[in-house]
């Protein structure tokens, strides 16, 4: 049972313009999501989270969206850069636990 | 950033050996460790929940007599894949949490160790 899901797994963007990931997820108990971003031969590093608290935060030119009613979340990266070429894991949690639950990711590349 | 450090980064052995991964978390100390499995085309799956002079907290599926984890210091913790086989082969990955973090925005994660058994 996948409790979070990314249905695309790739997605290419033109740099300079704006990049939307989506991560859907069916557990109503999380209450946590981050993401994580991915380089060939290393390990997820942590991008940008939200709370379910919150509709939206915003860290430089990477933006989380949460709407809870359609258990969805989406990151927005404008503008694109060619660093931003990695994969993206959408993750969860719930009641502060620190177990994770992970997507299986999107491969997004951007063209120069 | 904080470091974590996994190793070896791939090994193939044969069916029926053991393999051991070890992780570290290089300039902090963590009390958990967690160790995770993506197979093919699948999300990171947690195995297990590695705590340091306690025993392991395994998810619901993992067999611990398997998956033997080890977590005999703040620093290091290490999975060890008994009597492999070619169903065992899948891409291993730990990860730690720095202690002042709050909930997982201090995360860290090795970076893997991909295990195909013969």
């Amino acid at each position: 049972d996948q409790q979070v899901k990314q249905n695309s797994p790739s997605l290419s963007v033109q740099e300079g313009r704006i990049s939307i990931l989506n991560c859907d997820y069916t557990n109503s108990m999380f209450d946590y999501f981050l993401w994580y971003k991915k380089y060939p031969a290393e390990g997820p590093t942590f991008l940008i989270s939200i709370s379910s608290i919150k509709d939206k935060n915003e860290d430089g030119r990477f933006t989380v969206f949460l709407n809870k009613s359609a258990k969805h979340l989406s990151l927005h990266i404008v503008p694109s850069q060619p660093g931003d070429s990695a994969v993206y894991f959408c993750a969860a949690s719930a009641n502060g636990n620190e177990k994770l639950t992970f997507g299986t990711g999107t491969r997004l590349t951007i063209i120069p | 950033g904080a470091v974590v450090s996994q190793h070896p980064s791939r090994v193939i052995c044969k069916s029926g050996t053991s393999v051991k991964i070890e992780c570290r978390s290089l300039d902090f100390q963590a009390t958990t460790m967690f160790w995770y499995r993506q197979f093919p085309k699948q999300s990171l799956m947690l195995m297990a929940t590695s705590n340091e002079g306690s025993k392991a907290t395994y998810e619901q599926g993992v067999e611990k007599d398997k998956f033997l984890i080890n977590h005999a210091s703040l620093t290091l913790s290490t999975l060890t894949v008994t009597s492999a086989h070619p169903e065992d082969s899948s891409f291993y990955i730990c990860s730690a949490r720095e202690p002042t973090g709050t909930r997982n925005e201090k995360l860290f994660f090795g970076s893997g160790t991909q295990l195909s058994v013969l």
